[in-house]
């Protein structure tokens, strides 16, 4: 079985200062994370994706996620926030040969002005 | 692609009342997932199609609650008789198929039954 927990329900954050959105899983077989974002009133859209190679994985809009496998860990980053990144950001885990994935509650990303 | 479409975007019902929402893939996935999405319970996967049959439909509430996909390019979930707390924002998704193939979501119908 396999599952994700999302440690900040929200996260609130000043207009360019960088921010981390945590995400650790758990898995008996190899993985497949990805995170995704939610906009208001929108359905979910990719930010990025991690399959295989390297660890660093560059996304949209700035974003990056880097895959930690001892730690079992898949964090989110952007250097420098916008107020137009506000949004719920979800991560996702899917297991080598199950086609469904688990999605973590989400975490809330509030950027200030 | 015009990507997911979903329709209606809002429903408003009655208690008891027949609701039916309806999902059009992206052309070429062989996956499909229905999720509901509420501030008390988050994400929840109701149903897993794959080349138009039900795979996983244990994330379905009761039996109030049916999907079908009739062909590749189809599906509906249908509540009845429909009840407030199935109030919720649900979702249509699409996918390639894939463990390493990301989900492509709709933009979500909004379902408010009074």
């Amino acid at each position: 079985a396999q599952s994700v927990t999302q440690l900040d329900s929200q996260v609130p954050v000043f207009e360019e200062a960088p921010v981390e959105l945590r995400c650790n899983y758990s898995s008996s077989v190899s993985v497949y994370l990805f995170w995704y974002v939610q906009y208001p009133n929108q359905g979910l859209q990719l930010l990025l994706k991690y399959l295989s190679g390297s660890t660093l994985v560059k996304g949209i809009n700035g974003f990056e996620a880097e895959f930690n496998k001892s730690q079992t860990s898949f964090h989110l980053r952007k250097p420098s926030v916008h107020i137009s990144d506000t949004a719920e950001y979800f991560c996702a885990v899917s297991a080598g040969g199950s086609y469904i994935p688990t999605f973590g509650r989400g975490t809330s990303l509030i950027v200030h002005p | 692609d015009a990507g997911v479409i979903q329709s209606p975007r809002h429903e408003v019902t009655e208690m008891g009342q027949e609701v039916t929402l309806r999902c059009k893939p992206i052309s070429g996935h062989n996956s499909l997932f229905w999720y509901r999405q509420t501030m008390m319970r988050g994400l929840e996967l109701l149903i897993y199609f794959n080349n138009n049959v039900p795979i996983d439909d244990s994330g379905m509430p009761e039996d109030r609650f049916s999907a079908k996909m009739p062909n590749a390019s189809f599906s509906t979930l249908k509540i009845q008789p429909s009840e407030p707390r199935d109030s919720a924002v649900y979702f249509c998704a699409s996918s390639g198929g894939g463990s390493y193939n990301e989900q492509f979501f709709g933009p979500g119908t909004r379902l408010t039954v009074l």
